[in-house]
């Protein structure tokens, strides 16, 4: 199957600090690509939709200024976490949907785990 | 707005036969989906259902009746490794491809 990769796999950063994470599809074409958070023990948050070229859709309470998406380009799209706080400690999934195909080719990356002290 | 129910947590011990019901509430409703997550791990597809009826991959199969907005897991055989959390999502009309988590059963597998 289609194969996600997400950069860093974990990151530790001090409160104040911003973080870039990346997705890539790698052997495929992504025209959308999704980000969710998720905290311990609980589910899948959609934060927004990323599609390329265009400015990302964001899901009702997640800051845009906060959490900056760029999809630059058809195999990658990268979040960024501005001023980092420890509330914003949490799981962050990436996945990637190739427009036109069945609902079963969204491929997930292996996620990023990210700590704020 | 959206909203999917599924149970907390099921038990059943190795060899034996899990059902977890996703009951949902979703205008647009185009499927549901089904994903295992171990700890620490990222979501892996096990299922999807856009007609009504049943659907057989392997051990796991996945239910959906759309006039009652419920749909199910069914895990077969459980070995060990199938001890994990298993979540419904659902996919809508206006957005293709964005899914709609429910907050996941945690499957534990007993020897």
């Amino acid at each position: 199957g289609a194969v996600v990769s997400q950069h860093p796999s974990r990151v530790i950063c001090k409160s104040g600090t911003s973080v870039k994470i990346e997705c890539r599809s790698l052997d495929f074409q992504a025209t959308t690509m999704f980000w969710y958070r998720q905290f311990p023990k609980q589910s899948l948050m959609l934060m927004a939709t990323s599609n390329e070229g265009s400015k990302a859709t964001y899901e009702q309470g997640v800051e845009k200024d906060k959490f900056l998406i760029n999809h630059a380009s058809l195999t990658l799209s990268t979040l960024t976490v501005t001023s980092a706080h420890p509330e914003d400690s949490s799981f962050y999934i990436c996945s990637a949907y190739q427009s036109g195909h069945k609902p079963d080719t969204q491929y997930f990356g292996p996620g990023t785990r990210l700590t704020v002290l | 707005g959206q909203s999917l129910e599924q149970p907390s947590e099921v038990t059943a011990v190795e060899g034996a036969i899990v059902q977890i019901n996703c009951t949902y509430q979703t205008s647009g409703f185009y499927g549901l989906s089904w994903y295992q997550q171990h700890d620490g791990g990222a979501p892996t597809f096990l299922s999807y259902n856009g007609l009504d009826g049943l659907e057989e991959t392997g051990r796991f199969s996945s239910f959906l009746s759309r006039s009652d907005s419920y749909g199910y897991l069914l895990l077969q055989e459980l070995q060990m490794k199938d001890s994990a959390s298993y979540f419904c999502a659902s996919m809508t009309t206006d957005s293709w491809g964005k899914l709609q988590f429910g907050a996941g059963t945690q499957v534990v597998v007993t020897p």
